[in-house]
């Protein structure tokens, strides 16, 4: 199973700010995922992080509040750009687990808190 | 925690009893489904999954059983343990079409508390 990490793994930031997750894997994955968890609610997907070309975003969010960056096989970045307290919620990141399993784990969250 | 789920359903048993996690999933397309297991302030935990093309998956003391026909997925815990404790999500994935490889939709989530 791949290991995820996230950093940073809390914040707090001010309204207008933006802030960027990074989500390392410790083996090369193929497809790589952004969830939103508020709090006591289930996992939403934001975008599939595509390595090579630009993330495919689900409905309800867009590029310009949510850029992702996937530069390689093992990394991606999330933004959170011009952050309001809506924002505050956890962002997971997660990964398949190698070529020929549709199986997902997860990191560890990064909890975000906008004043 | 954040995991106070004021509007996730809840289960609670005592240790040693059977725990049953029930779950509804929407699409009958789906092909592939994962429970997780989410404790309070950590990611969400691979516990199991089941293909579309089976009934019944085992693990150590968990078994996850899909009913295709009404499109119900549960998750049985034999003899629960405290460290049990936490909020379960079951997972469905739509499978490789071609635009919706990977994509998993998760359920609402089950509180299970365990008493000792």
């Amino acid at each position: 199973s791949a290991v995820i990490s996230q950093k940073p793994s809390r914040d707090i930031c001010q309204r207008g700010t933006s802030l960027t997750i990074q989500c390392q894997v410790d083996s090369q994955v193929t497809m790589m995922f952004w969830y939103r968890q508020q709090p006591g609610q289930s996992l939403t997907l934001i975008a599939t992080a595509n390595q090579g070309s630009e993330a495919t975003y689900e409905s309800g969010f867009v590029i310009d509040k949510f850029p992702i960056s996937r530069p390689n096989l093992t990394f991606s970045t999330l933004t959170v750009s011009n952050m309001s307290p809506e924002d505050s919620s956890i962002y997971l990141c997660s990964a398949d687990g190698g070529v020929g399993t549709d199986t997902q784990y997860f990191g560890p969250g990064t909890r975000l808190t906008v004043l | 925690g954040e995991n106070v789920g004021l509007h996730l359903p809840t289960l609670s048993v005592q240790e040693g009893d059977n725990s049953i996690i029930n779950c509804a999933y929407s699409n009958s397309a789906s092909d592939y489904f994962i429970w997780y297991k989410q404790e309070s302030g950590k990611g969400p935990q691979f516990i199991i999954d089941i293909r579309s093309n089976m009934d019944k998956r085992q693990g150590q003391r968990v078994t996850v059983l899909l009913n295709k026909t009404v499109k119900h997925l549960s998750l049985q815990i034999a003899a629960t343990q405290p460290g049990d404790s936490a909020v379960y999500f079951c997972a469905e994935n739509v499978g490789s079409d071609g635009t919706s490889y990977g994509k998993l939709t998760f359920g609402q989530g089950t509180i299970l508390t365990v008493h000792p």
